[in-house]
């Protein structure tokens, strides 16, 4: 099961690109990289998810080198509403269970006026 | 499509209590996990149900139990409730080439 490691937080400013980066050395050729976000009392809510090179929605984009070893999610011009932790997980998802997935500690990212 | 939802949403009970907790799948997912989330253990996975066999199962005391119905709705029963029990719960579903999608959650405070 890949482990995968953040740093446990992050501050910025509104407007701000913020950029997380996500370690996962042993990650497996069948797995993919799945971006989480969650509010406090709430469940995590699915930002992104993406196996190689870049994926972009409406949200965030995804970047993940040739080697898979690391991935970063990128949010454009964050907001004070963007203040939340975010989970990165490596996992065989499109394989169909969940019972891999392991949650790190994630990302607290402040955002401030 | 409607997303998960979890039921109740919040719950109080004692010690020694036992408690259910229902989630509803969103439309097509045969697949649905069952989390608890604490501040110092964060999110761990309790279980995974597909098809109404259970196809995983986390670390956790036998106190510990759910099931999944044939519409894929399933619920989870924690038995001889303790305090360390109280936590957020949370159900996720998921079909075969999506990830998991998680609902509202369930607060548990046990007194």
């Amino acid at each position: 099961l890949a482990k995968t490691t953040q740093p446990i937080s992050m501050d910025s400013y509104e407007g701000q690109e913020v950029n997380i980066t996500c370690s996962h050395n042993n990650i497996a050729t069948n797995d993919y990289i799945t971006w989480y976000q969650q509010f406090p009392s709430q469940g995590p809510r699915f930002i992104i998810q993406g196996y190689k090179t870049k994926v972009t929605n409406e949200v965030a984009s995804l970047f993940i080198p040739a080697d898979r070893k690391s991935s970063t999610l990128s949010l454009p011009r964050v907001s004070l509403s963007d203040t939340a932790v975010y989970y990165c997980l490596v996992g065989d998802i499109h394989g169909g269970s969940q019972g891999n997935l392991i949650f790190g500690k994630g990302t607290k990212l402040s955002v401030k006026p | 499509k409607a997303g998960v939802t979890q039921t109740p949403r919040y719950l109080i009970k004692t010690r020694g209590q036992q408690v259910t907790l229902s989630c509803s799948p969103i439309s097509g997912h045969r697949s649905v996990s069952w989390y608890q989330q604490t501040p110092g253990q964060g999110l761990q996975f309790l279980f995974e149900y597909f098809s109404e066999t259970q196809r995983n199962k986390g670390n956790f005391p036998g106190r510990f139990s759910g099931r999944q119905f044939s519409n894929s709705r399933s619920e989870m029963n924690v038995s001889t409730l303790e305090l360390g029990d109280s936590a957020l719960y949370l159900c996720a579903s998921s079909s075969s080439g999506t990830p998991p999608y998680f609902g509202p959650g369930t607060r548990l405070l046990v007194l």
